[in-house]
């Protein structure tokens, strides 16, 4: 089935890890998306991408960074984690005809 | 960069009752409207949305009209149910080779039983 897979879920790590929020989706879609968000809170672009080898960062300050190297994966990374960087990270798609957003699960991170 | 604005933070209305939501946007070259629903541990979907040549659009018990002009738009519900409770979130979408979306605060929907 096409869908937006986030891996992992949940993660608790501590102060200065580096960390990487893998996103991949199956649904043939060329644009890509990182929004963070705090539950049932606003959602913040951070980083999105319009196609392979292509960045942009959004609106959102964001010590992450991204990268695109195939059009179905999109991974984030933080190079060393800080408990500021707690929050839930949401990974969608759409393939620009519609602007339509897809969402992943999300990836629940907390930084102790 | 574009800047949406979202109201009410909270809604609670009594089951069969109108929500309505509204919102304002900054950029004026924003051309794609969407609205979508939250439920709980939920990801974002979405219910509806307007392009900027179209003024009024419904489906079923949701409709959204758009203002260009003052740069407004809105969320109607009718007749609402227990199970539309959710936070709802509007957005703006400028396509600029590809479409960049930026959402308001979002609307926490209580509906009573």
């Amino acid at each position: 089935e096409a869908d937006i897979y986030q891996t992992p879920r949940y993660l608790v790590i501590g102060t200065g890890k580096k960390i990487t929020l893998e996103c991949s989706q199956t649904m043939g879609h060329d644009k890509m998306y990182w929004y963070q968000q705090d539950p049932g809170m606003e959602l913040h672009l951070i980083h999105y991408s319009y196609g392979v080898n292509s960045t942009e960062k959004g609106d959102l300050s964001s010590e992450s960074t991204v990268s695109r190297i195939r059009t179905e994966h999109f991974p984030l990374t933080l190079e060393s984690a800080r408990p500021s960087h707690t929050s839930q990270y949401l990974c969608a798609s759409t393939s620009g005809n519609t602007g339509e957003l897809f969402f992943g699960e999300g990836s629940r991170l907390t930084v102790l | 960069g574009e800047n949406v604005e979202q109201h009410p933070s909270t809604l609670s209305v009594q089951e069969g009752d109108s929500a309505v939501i509204k919102c304002t946007y900054s950029d004026s070259a924003s051309n794609y409207f969407p609205w979508y629903k939250q439920e709980l541990g939920k990801r974002p979907q979405l219910i509806i949305d307007i392009r900027s040549n179209v003024g009024e659009k419904k489906d079923q018990r949701i409709a959204v009209t758009l203002n260009k002009t003052a740069k407004h738009f809105s969320l109607h519900i009718t007749e609402t149910q227990p199970e539309d409770s959710a936070v709802y979130f509007c957005a703006a979408s400028i396509n600029t080779g590809g479409f960049k979306t930026i959402f308001g605060a979002g609307t926490r929907l209580f509906v009573k039983a």
